[in-house]
């Protein structure tokens, strides 16, 4: 496997407190992306990037923030945390000519 | 719009059967598209790339550009074949991307 990891891997947070993910690779990968999993939807995008400082949004990017400031490193924020962000949220890495290699997961409790 | 529709959320059969998991897109140029599955808890692991057009896992698919379809295959399941399959489609703009389909929870039954 590559080594993309996402950190933390569990986490449970307050209604309304800021959350930050991240998300490490070390396969020198230009892109970067970050999914949500919820049942009945699979796997939707939120943000993206094509190079360090470089992000766009992605489908679902409302109420999330991102930032890359190395190459490896990906940051999500969400800045207000909410119970509709309950979720599995997966990192993802990929080069052009490569398949995209996924994170283990981070599973997001907003009680 | 860039779509991948999975009709089926799960798909039950028993060890042996031959497997058929569908898979249609809808993209007006040429996509890219690929197979994930995802073990129990686990993070998504590629199954299957439409260029390689190589046989992992016993599994197959064929893009049908006059369908848009690109089913997966495998003529005989395994009881480890359960996972969650998800199709996804590059829809090979500057930000290679995936989207992916909503999943289809495959059970194989001993």
């Amino acid at each position: 496997d590559a080594g993309i990891t996402q950190s933390p891997r569990h986490k449970v947070t307050e209604t309304g407190t800021p959350v930050t993910l991240r998300c490490h690779q070390t396969e020198n990968h230009r892109y970067m992306y970050w999914y949500r999993q919820d049942p009945g939807h699979g796997l939707r995008l939120i943000h993206y990037s094509y190079g360090v400082k470089d992000t766009d949004k992605g489908e679902v990017s409302d109420g999330y923030s991102v930032s890359r400031s190395k190459t490896e490193d990906f940051l999500l924020t969400l800045e207000s945390a909410t119970s509709s962000q309950t979720s599995v949220y997966f990192c993802a890495s990929r080069d052009r000519v490569t398949e995209a290699f996924f994170g283990q997961g981070t599973r997001l409790t907003v009680v | 719009a860039q779509r991948v529709t999975q009709p089926e959320k799960l798909l039950s059969v028993f060890k042996g059967a031959p497997v058929e998991l569908k898979c249609n897109y809808s993209y007006s140029g040429s996509p890219e598209l690929f197979w994930y599955v995802q073990y129990s808890r686990q993070r998504l692991q590629l199954l299957l790339r439409h260029i390689s057009r190589e046989s992992i896992k016993g599994f197959t698919a064929d893009l049908n550009k006059g369908e848009t379809s690109f089913h997966l295959k495998k003529p005989f399941a395994q009881e480890e074949d359960s996972a969650m399959y998800y199709c996804a489609l590059n829809p090979m703009d500057s930000s290679y991307k995936l989207i992916f389909g909503s999943g289809t929870r495959l059970l194989v039954r001993p």
